[in-house]
């Protein structure tokens, strides 16, 4: 079955220093990847998509993924963490096909230290 | 402009009783997604329209769960003789809809908590 893992349930990191969330998929072809983030009492907020083309994609707010075909991944990352980034995180895959609908692993929530 | 809306923010019901969660999608979007996310989940997609028909019904839990979308734009999920096990935030969604893989926007979701 077509699946996301995010392997950390939980980071924690020192405000300024870098972060890596990681993410793997499962599928023989390469899916539509997606990263958000939902804030308590937040609608999740679309980060940043891979579709195709250049395996390095930047998103909003500093953050940015690569997609790793050999590993199966999609790492989000950030060189320099904010105390507003604390926030859990979630990665997505579409399969495309007539439906669209989005395959989510169960999150990683991310504290952040002053 | 305005982003995806559902009412209410907050439901709580006893078990047994019926209950409606509306969703009103960003204005042009003919594709609307429900999904449920419980306590330290992800999303899961429940049901997705593409205007007014349920093109894909395949994550509805059971024959309680029920949605909507009558003129292609408000959708309302509705689940009846909830149970326990139904608590959990849900979400919707909206995006063009044409071809191809389009981003969902999600809206802030409906905390449903089954007495």
């Amino acid at each position: 079955a077509q699946s996301v893992t995010q392997p950390d349930i939980h980071i924690t990191v020192s405000e300024g220093a870098s972060l890596e969330l990681r993410c793997n998929y499962s599928y023989g072809a390469t899916p539509y990847l997606f990263w958000y983030v939902q804030s308590p009492g937040q609608g999740l907020q679309l980060l940043l998509k891979y579709f195709s083309g250049d395996t390095l994609v930047q998103g909003i707010k500093g953050f940015e993924a690569e997609f790793k075909r050999s590993q199966s991944s999609f790492n989000l990352r950030k060189p320099s963490v904010h105390w507003s980034d604390a926030a859990e995180y979630f990665c997505a895959s579409n399969y495309g096909g007539a439906t669209n609908k989005l395959i989510f692993g169960t999150g990683t929530l991310l504290a952040v230290q002053p | 402009g305005a982003g995806v809306s559902q009412t209410p923010s907050n439901k709580v019901t006893e078990k047994g009783k019926y209950v409606e969660l509306r969703c009103d999608p960003i204005s042009g979007h003919t594709a609307l997604y429900w999904y449920r996310q419980s306590l330290g989940q992800g999303p899961e997609f429940l049901i997705y329209f593409q205007g007014t028909g349920a093109a894909d019904d395949s994550g509805l839990p059971n024959d309680r769960f029920f949605a909507v979308r009558p003129e292609g734009s408000v959708s309302t999920l509705k689940i009846q003789r909830t149970e326990r096990g139904d608590s959990a935030v849900y979400l919707c969604a909206s995006s063009l809809g044409l071809a191809g893989v389009h981003e969902q926007y999600f809206g802030p979701g409906t905390r449903l908590t089954v007495t």
